[in-house]
């Protein structure tokens, strides 16, 4: 069964600092890791995504992707208040046209 | 980027009868959509993959009598629940894809009675 587990928080960062959040996987044959940003009563939306080992950088963002440990995470810098939401990971086999399995979400709130 | 849409945004109905949500792609054809339903403080658990042109297929625990989905075209797919419950009720998103990424509607809050 594929699993995605991340910390529930919530994650509490000062503004301007870097925040990190972490994801782990359970399927070895996951292909493809996706962060989405969710604001309360929203639907989530696309912040970053990563098919390869190592680092990938956007902006403020960077997702960093180790699949021997079957571990993701994202990285945001300069922490912005309207950071603050609800950051959930997602995978997916890869194989065509999959549906995602979402872990639960890490709230994060940045402190002005 | 894609954009998706989905109507209603929420709905109240009464138990047992019936609601229809839709789901379309605005600015591109998806031949796959996806619905997933989430409760309060839990996350996107998938529903269903459903395809134009063929039948949808469903996750495990999920009954396919209950939550009909068509996809008429590569525009518009439909998820009906039918005779809803009480515990039906929950936030429906859907999702396409368009060059390999997903997009997802802004969800439609479905509230039964």
């Amino acid at each position: 069964q594929k699993e995605v587990e991340q910390n529930s928080g919530p994650l509490s960062v000062p503004e301007g600092a870097i925040a990190s959040l972490n994801c782990t996987y359970s399927d070895r044959g996951s292909q493809s890791f996706f962060w989405y940003r969710q604001y309360s009563g929203k639907s989530p939306e696309l912040i970053m995504f990563i098919y390869s080992n190592g680092d990938k950088e956007d902006g403020r963002f960077t997702a960093q992707l180790n699949k021997a440990s079957q571990y993701v995470s994202l990285l945001i810098r300069d922490s912005q208040p309207s950071d603050s939401a609800t950051y959930l990971c997602a995978v997916n086999l890869g194989r065509g046209a999959d549906g995602l399995t979402f872990g639960k979400g890490t709230h994060l709130i940045i402190q002005p | 980027g894609a954009v998706v849409s989905q109507h209603p945004s929420w709905v109240i109905c009464k138990s047992g009868t019936s609601v229809k949500i839709e789901c379309r792609s605005l600015d591109f054809q998806a031949t796959t959509m996806f619905w997933y339903r989430q409760f309060p403080k839990q996350s996107l658990m998938l529903m269903a993959t459903s395809n134009e042109g063929s039948k949808a297929t469903y996750e495990q625990g999920v009954e396919k009598d209950k939550f009909l989905i068509n996809h008429a075209s590569l525009t518009l797919s439909t998820l009906t629940v039918t005779s809803a419950h009480p515990e039906d009720s929950s936030f429906y998103i859907c999702s396409a894809i368009s060059s390999y990424e997903q997009y997802f509607g802004p969800g439609t809050r479905l509230t039964v009675t």
